[in-house]
């Protein structure tokens, strides 16, 4: 059975610095991983995905994720936060044998604080 | 951007009441899906639908839950006869193609509430 897990339920970082919000994951099978994003009252919004090739992908927003094989990590990271970044992220598993459907990790609430 | 959209926007039921979620997916996808959330828990996948057919399903959904798609626009998803634990946040979700590298988009979600 695939799982994601979200060690944090909540990232806080001042406005400018550094934003990461950790995930990591167990597959049989080669993953496909995503991060989306939801802020209130709104649905999941797709971030960003990696399927192959380079471990480091880039998204929407500025945001960006790197793929560790060897940690089974998927970090979803922001160089620079803004106050607009606080929300909940969910990052979320798909694998080939195991058809469609996406396993969702328990989300972190990230605050950025001005 | 084309999104999916979702209709009621929060829905309020007697339990053992039938109650219908509209989904409207993006115009061009194939493939459809239904997730919940219940308050403080995980998103879990409920059925993914393909060529107007049930592709996949999870433990969660028995024989109380059924999806269709009417017409050629709307995805639907029924529970016949509802219980306090169908409580929960619905989101319909909906991608163009069913290769495992497509993201999935979703709506806004139904809040149902079962009292």
């Amino acid at each position: 059975a695939q799982s994601v897990a979200q060690p944090e339920d909540q990232v806080n970082v001042a406005e400018g610095n550094p934003l990461t919000v950790k995930c990591t994951y167990s597959v049989s099978g080669n993953p496909y991983l995503f991060w989306y994003v939801q802020y209130p009252n709104r649905g999941l919004q797709f971030l960003l995905k990696y399927i192959t090739g380079d471990n480091l992908v880039k998204g929407s927003y500025g945001f960006e994720a790197e793929f560790n094989k060897s940690q089974t990590s998927f970090h979803l990271k922001k160089p620079s936060a803004l106050v607009s970044d606080s929300a909940l992220y969910f990052c979320a598993v798909r694998v080939k044998a195991a058809g469609n459907k996406l396993t969702f990790g328990g989300g972190t609430r990230v605050l950025v604080k001005p | 951007e084309p999104e999916v959209t979702q209709t009621p926007s929060h829905q309020v039921t007697q339990m053992g009441q039938e109650v219908i979620l509209r989904c409207v997916p993006i115009s061009n996808h194939l493939y459809f899906y239904w997730y919940r959330q219940i308050l403080g828990q995980k998103v879990e996948f409920l059925v993914s639908f393909y060529n107007n057919e049930i592709s996949e399903k999870s433990e969660i959904f028995d024989d109380q839950f059924s999806v269709e798609r009417p017409d050629g626009s709307n995805f639907t998803l029924k529970i016949r006869s509802t219980k306090l634990e169908d409580s929960a946040m619905y989101f319909c979700a909906s991608s163009d193609q069913g290769t495992h590298n497509q993201p999935q988009h979703f709506g806004d979600g139904t809040r149902l509430s079962i009292l």
